[in-house]
C-alpha cells in the first residue's frame, strides 16, 4: 500500500454541487494531516490542516477517520474558481525526522 | 515580506551541464525542502533541512546534491544534468514552531535536453 492513496480523478461537477474526495494513508502513527490546493503551474498552498477529528472552514470540511485511516475533503457549492487539484499531505516523524509525503493530488472541473 | 523565492524560473540544459537552483525564505523558518513534480505525479523530496549547516537525503536524491550554508537560503545543485531530470522544482520552508505548514516558492522549470 503507498504511503499516500488519492483518485487522480479529474472530478467533473456542475456549479453548486457538493463533491468529496478521500484519501488513504498507511502510516496509522501520524498526527496530523493537510489539504493543500495547486492551480496549474503553480505551487501548492495550504488550503486545510486536521490534528483531530476534522475541521471546517466555509464551504470546506475535512475529516479524519483514524480506524480506516483516511481523510476526506468535502466542497460545498462548488464554485467555478475551486477548480484546482488538490493534494494530500500526511507527515511522517516530528521534529528533525518530520517527513512530508503528498499524494499525486486529485482533479476537480467545476463547470457552468 | 516576500515568503518563499526561487531563482530562476525558467532553465534549459544540455545533457550533462551543470546548475544549482537558489531557495531563499525571509521568514526565519528553520526546515527547508527541496520537490520535484513530473506530470500525473505527486510531489516527491528530493533533499531537506532541519536547519543551517544540516541536510538530509529524501525520497528521490540521486544525481542531485544540497547546501544550506546560511539559514535563508537552501540550494539544489545538479553536477550533470539528465534528461530524466526535467520537471518542475519546488522549494519549501516550514517554520517548526507550533506549525505544520509548509509555504512554497513558485517553482523553478527545468528542460535537460
Amino acid at each position: 500500500r503507498k504511503e499516500v492513496e488519492q483518485d487522480p480523478g479529474p472530478f467533473n461537477v456542475p456549479e453548486g454541487a457538493t463533491v468529496a474526495f478521500n484519501c488513504t494513508y498507511s502510516n496509522s502513527a501520524s498526527q496530523s494531516f493537510f489539504w493543500y490546493r495547486q492551480d496549474c503551474r503553480k505551487e501548492p498552498k495550504l488550503l486545510m490542516s486536521v490534528y483531530s477529528s476534522g475541521n471546517e472552514d466555509g464551504r470546506f470540511t475535512a475529516q479524519l477517520n483514524r480506524a480506516s485511516q483516511y481523510i476526506s475533503l468535502l466542497i460545498r457549492d462548488s464554485k467555478l474558481s475551486d477548480s484546482a487539484t488538490y493534494l494530500c499531505v500526511v507527515p511522517r516523524g516530528s521534529g528533525g525526522s518530520y517527513i512530508p509525503t503528498f499524494g499525486r493530488g486529485t482533479s476537480l472541473i467545476v463547470h457552468p | 515580506n516576500a515568503g518563499v523565492t526561487q531563482t530562476p524560473k525558467f532553465r534549459v540544459l544540455k545533457t550533462g551541464q551543470s546548475m544549482t537552483l537558489l531557495c531563499a525564505q525571509d521568514m526565519n523558518h528553520e526546515y527547508m525542502y527541496w520537490y520535484r513534480q513530473d506530470p500525473g505525479m505527486g510531489l516527491r523530496l528530493i533533499h531537506y533541512s532541519v536547519g543551517e549547516g544540516t541536510t538530509a537525503k529524501g525520497e528521490v536524491p540521486d544525481g542531485y546534491n544540497v547546501s544550506r550554508l546560511k539559514k535563508q537560503n537552501f540550494l539544489l545543485g545538479l553536477e550533470s544534468a539528465a534528461p530524466s531530470q526535467t520537471s518542475v522544482y519546488f522549494c519549501a520552508s516550514r517554520t517548526g514552531l507550533g506549525s505544520d505548514t509548509q509555504y512554497f516558492g513558485p517553482g523553478t522549470r527545468l528542460t535537460v535536453l
